[in-house]
Order: structure tokens, then sequence, then C-alpha cells
């Protein structure tokens, strides 16, 4: 049972143009969300996180959006770089009292991003 | 560079075998996690160490356990190694925020 889901295993985007990356996902306990940039033969890198009480954040180039009835997120990257080029992780967790999340992430299974120059 | 640290990189042995993984979260995270990355299996999520103590556990085999040290470093053991425990082992830290950071992972083939 996949509780957070990412169904596009691919996007691939013109620099400069956004890109969209998708994730939806099934437990209602899930309260914080963050995303995550993953590299061939490194761990992932933190991106950028949201908690159920915001529908926005923003970093930079990166904005998660939260749609909480609908039970998804998504990250935009604007405008995309060459060196995005990565697997993009979307992952959820409970939150505690403080907004933050416990720990114990629940992954999806990622979307290869490839931004051609 | 996240600043968690892990070693070795890569791990080559035999089914039936038992190894130790070794994780130094970043200086002053007291929280550690541990995950296993397969190809079908994707990122899951196997036990997590708050300062000593065992905090939460995932779908973690009985096969497996894990200690963190008071000197916060933590070491994931396997034993009686399968050819499907293959994988990448990442160890996680976070600090007051609970934003995870990742090191760079020890590759285990299984033989």
């Amino acid at each position: 049972d996949q509780q957070v889901k990412q169904n596009s295993p691919s996007l691939s985007v013109q620099e400069g143009r956004i890109s969209i990356l998708n994730c939806d996902y099934t437990n209602s306990m899930f309260d914080y969300f963050l995303w995550y940039k993953k590299y061939p033969a490194e761990g992932p890198t933190f991106l950028i996180s949201i908690s159920s009480i915001k529908d926005k954040n923003e970093d930079g180039r990166f904005t998660v959006f939260l749609n909480k009835s609908a039970k998804h997120l998504s990250l935009h990257i604007v405008p995309s770089q060459p060196g995005d080029s990565a697997v993009y992780f979307c992952a959820a967790d409970g939150a505690n009292a403080g907004g933050t999340s416990y720990g114990k992430l629940t992954f999806g299974q990622g979307t290869i991003l490839t931004v051609h120059p | 560079d996240s600043g968690v640290t892990q070693t070795p990189k890569h791990l080559i042995t035999a089914t039936g075998q038992r190894v130790t993984l070794r994780c130094s979260p970043r200086s002053g995270d007291l929280s550690v996690y541990w995950y296993q990355q397969s190809l079908d299996q994707g990122l899951q999520f196997l036990i997590q160490y708050y300062n000593g103590e065992e905090r939460a556990k995932g779908n973690i085999l009985e096969r497996f356990s894990a200690q963190q040290f008071p000197d916060l470093h933590s070491e994931l053991n396997l034993s009686s190694l399968e050819l499907g425990d293959s994988a990448l082992y990442f160890c996680a830290s976070s600090g007051l925020e609970n934003e995870q950071y990742f090191g760079p992972g020890t590759r285990l083939t299984v033989t």
C-alpha cells in the first residue's frame, strides 16, 4: 500500500521554463511534507518543506503548494536549470504540536527531472 | 556535503553473513534515522534513535538491529544476510527542526 505516490516517473523541461513535480498521498494523518533531491551516488538532499497549516512555502526558485482537501502537493521550480536535473522525492510524516515532522518519513517513488539546455 | 558520514561506502558479502554499517550524524544532531533503498521498494524507513533511545520503528526485519552510542554515532547491524538485502542503506540526522539530512549511503551487495 503506497501512501505517497509520485505518478510521473520522469519529467523533461527546457532550461528557463517551469518544472512542476506532483505528489499525492492517502494517509490523512500526514501533516508535514518535504521534498528531497537526489543525484546518483549521493544521499537525498533536503530542498523545502511545508506544514499542513500552510498552503504554500517558497524558498528562492522552489515553491511547494499543498492542497490538503485533495491530498496533493506539488513542487514548482522556476526557472529550471540544467543543474536541477536529478531525482526528486516527495516525503510525508505526521507532525508534532510544534508543526514539525516526527521523523518517520514515508517517501514516494521519485520523479526523474531532466532539464535540457 | 550534508555533514552526515557513513562507512563503508561499499560492502560486498555472502549470504548468511553479518555486517555493521556506521553513521556519524551532523554535529549537534541528536536524532539518527536509517533507511533502506532497494530497486523495487524505494526509500523505506527502518528505525529512528534519539539521544541513544529508540524512538520509532518502521518495517525493520528482526534480523536487523541498530543502536546509538553516547557519542551519538549509530550502527546498523544486518545478520543472516539474504540476496534480497542488497540495497543502499542511508543514514540521516536531524536537529530541532526535524528536517532530515542524509549521508551518502552504504551500498550493500549480498552474493
